[in-house]
């Protein structure tokens, strides 16, 4: 089965204070990895996809790269606006497109 | 505005109640999905449609009966509503080839 573990469950920053969020996973063939940022009362909102370990994005502040057991989503100088819980999710080659999302890690920065 | 869009957005409602949840989409995507977020925040799939037709059907009770009249709309129905449906209910959509998801902004139901 599936699995999709993230840590730490909560992380408070001052601004300007790097860090990274971890996401470890097991699946049987991986399609894709998905981060995904997550206010509160809305959806999740698409942020990157990863296909093969080695691979790396970047959007603004954060930047996310892949290695065959692990995430990590990497936020460089982050602001109060990058407050928010962040979601890992695993899509499984061979699988009917369906996501296995992690619980989330709730990122609070404070200014 | 492109977008997936639920109605309503809060349920409030007694056991035993039946209720539904509406979803559409304006991306043209194929594929439609209903996931559930708990209280602790993890998201899981409960059912898929493609072009209309059932992809995915998680080990869900059988009260919840999806409906899609078309590939725009995919609308979910509970019946005899019970405490433990409490949850908030996401609509999502992608299209074939582009593995990325689009979700709604969720629908809270409370049941009392």
């Amino acid at each position: 089965e599936d699995q999709v573990t993230q840590s730490p469950e909560a992380l408070r920053l001052q601004e300007g204070e790097s860090s990274s969020l971890n996401c470890s996973y097991t699946v049987s063939g991986l399609r894709g990895l998905f981060w995904y940022r997550q206010d509160p009362g809305k959806g999740p909102e698409f942020l990157f996809t990863l296909y093969s370990a080695g691979e790396e994005k970047e959007k603004e502040r954060l930047k996310a790269t892949l290695t065959k057991k692990e995430s990590f989503l990497h936020i460089t100088a982050p602001k109060p606006e990058d407050s928010a819980t962040y979601l890992c999710a695993v899509q499984a080659s061979g699988s009917a497109r369906q996501l296995t999302f992690g619980s989330g890690t709730q990122l609070t920065v404070l200014p | 505005d492109t977008a997936v869009s639920q109605t309503p957005k809060y349920l409030v409602t007694q056991m035993g109640n039946d209720k539904s949840i509406k979803c559409e989409q304006n991306l043209g995507h194929d594929t439609m999905y209903w996931y559930k977020q708990d209280s602790k925040k993890f998201l899981k799939i409960m059912f898929s449609y493609n072009n209309k037709e059932l992809i995915i059907n998680e080990t869900v009770p059988n009260r919840f009966s999806p409906k899609s009249p078309d590939k725009a709309h995919l609308n979910l129905h509970i019946n005899s509503l019970e405490l433990g449906d409490s949850a908030v209910y996401f609509c999502a959509s992608s299209q074939t080839g582009n593995y990325g998801y689009t979700f709604g902004s969720g629908t809270r139901l409370t049941v009392v």
